[in-house]
């Protein structure tokens, strides 16, 4: 059973398409994140949701929207896209087990190309 | 100032060596933790390994260890044994300490490719 699996794995799309990617994680956790991994390898947080909560909100584009209907799903939704989306995104999840010790564990990443 | 530098950009190594990964991070949080990833050519991000700032021993895991100095701020991973399967992007990351939940972002190195050479 995979842990955090994403939805879809690639999408190809053109510029000024809306489209969303699904996450879920059968782990139990109750954080799940968006990392966005750039061409160079990159890899920096865009969203936290915490027991459906938004935690932490990077400088990203009012264009993605993140959505938590319950504390195992984390859908991302990005509207009007650009060329400069084109990224792999990755959903993580990981358990509070005090202030440091929180290992995340990622999905498998969407790779996403803006044509 | 970079927060995590990993300063090998690739590495060669001969199968069955031991092999050495840099990283040196930059906090003034005493609390913080320090996490490694490997992500293959197929794509996914696997967990190897977590330190602890406040743990005492270096942490092992398997064939995997982290090589913690505290005062010089570096925890290096080191693989010993190297397998073909070990070629893969290999990511250093810290999580500083934080009193909200959900608040627990990791920041990234920029990642060090290893190539291991049957």
């Amino acid at each position: 059973d995979t842990a955090v699996s994403q939805t879809p794995k690639y999408l190809v799309t053109q510029m000024g398409n809306d489209k969303s990617i699904k996450c879920e994680q059968n782990l139990g956790h109750d954080t799940m994140y968006w990392y966005k991994q750039d061409s160079k390898k990159f890899l920096k947080i865009m969203f936290s949701y915490n027991n459906k909560e938004l935690i932490i909100n990077e400088t990203v584009p009012n264009r993605f929207s993140p959505k938590s209907p319950d504390k195992a799903h984390l859908n991302l939704h990005i509207n009007s896209l650009e060329l400069g989306d084109s990224a792999v995104y990755f959903c993580a999840s990981s358990q509070w087990q005090g202030f440091v010790k929180n290992i995340q564990y990622f999905g498998a990443g969407t790779r996403l190309s803006v044509l | 100032a970079q927060k995590i530098t990993q300063t090998q950009p690739g590495m060669f190594v001969q199968e069955k060596e031991a092999v050495t990964l840099d990283c040196t991070y930059d906090t003034s949080d005493p609390s913080y933790g320090l996490f490694w990833y490997k992500q293959p050519s197929s794509g996914e991000m696997i967990f190897l390994i977590y330190q602890g700032s406040y743990d005492q021993q270096n942490a092992t895991e398997g064939r995997y260890s982290l090589n913690f100095q505290k005062a010089r701020k570096s925890a290096n991973l080191v693989i010993s044994a190297s397998q073909l399967g070990d070629s893969a992007m290999y990511f250093c990351a810290m999580r500083e300490g934080s009193s909200n939940f959900g608040n627990e972002k990791l920041t990234f190195g920029t990642g060090t490719r290893l190539t291991i050479i049957p």
